[in-house]
């Protein structure tokens, strides 16, 4: 089982809000990856680190959305504006690194008004 | 375009009988293929991966097929169980290149019947 922890498990925001959600990655894991689902299914690669340095990112992270890890605090995933589009279930996976499998948390369901 | 791709949508079964759920893909960099296997409210949950360097992959009653030359898996769920009804993801990545991210296709919705 995943001891990956993501908080919060739900999110409502209004468009043009503030939305920032964490994760632990788990014990010993270097590697966090962040992922969208939205509601067709669909899955898209937002930004992973390692340690607390960021390995790739899409286009869309460097405008409106910001990430990052901090040694010994949650990494976290914030949306500076929010928008309609934006709402989808935000999933956080952690890896040892290399071919290691990602091992995803509970995601957080962010709702935008 | 999509990179990985997943049939059927939706696969119906009997309790008992085996799934058999596909998944294709375009990338020749790809050398990993996990499934996660995904409930309602919850993230996905790894089932079962396997590397292109082998081509079948056995865990219990789940058995991955590897066609590398036709870029072809599949999942084969054998003894299905209602337990088993769940989405079902195949993703693909190319490990050691791009941050090993994942690419996933969009999902075959399994339901088993008791």
């Amino acid at each position: 089982n995943s001891k990956v922890i993501q908080t919060p498990r739900y999110l409502v925001k209004g468009q043009g809000q503030k939305a920032k959600m964490r994760c632990i990655p788990e014990k010993g894991h270097p590697v966090v990856f962040w992922y969208q689902q939205n509601k067709n299914n669909e899955f898209k690669f937002l930004i992973n680190f390692q340690n607390q340095e960021v390995l790739q990112q899409i286009d869309m992270t460097e405008k409106r959305f910001s990430a990052e890890c901090p040694s010994n605090s949650p990494c976290s995933l914030e949306i500076q504006s929010s928008e309609a589009g934006d709402s989808a279930l935000y999933l956080c996976a952690s890896s040892l690194g290399g071919p290691a499998e990602q091992f995803f948390g509970p995601g957080t369901r962010l709702t935008v008004l | 375009q999509q990179q990985v791709r997943q049939s059927p949508q939706s696969l119906t079964v009997w309790e008992g009988e085996t799934a058999i759920l596909n998944c294709s893909y375009e990338d020749s960099t790809f050398n990993y293929f996990p499934w996660y296997q995904q409930f309602p409210g919850e993230g996905p949950a790894l089932l079962i991966s396997i590397r292109s360097v082998s081509d079948k992959k056995e865990d219990g009653r789940f058995t991955i097929f590897f066609n590398k030359r036709e870029k072809k898996l599949s999942l084969h769920i054998t003894d299905s169980q209602p337990g088993d009804s769940a989405t079902y993801f195949c993703a693909a990545s190319a490990v050691g290149s791009s941050g090993n991210k994942l690419i996933f296709g969009i999902g075959t919705l399994l339901s088993v019947k008791p």
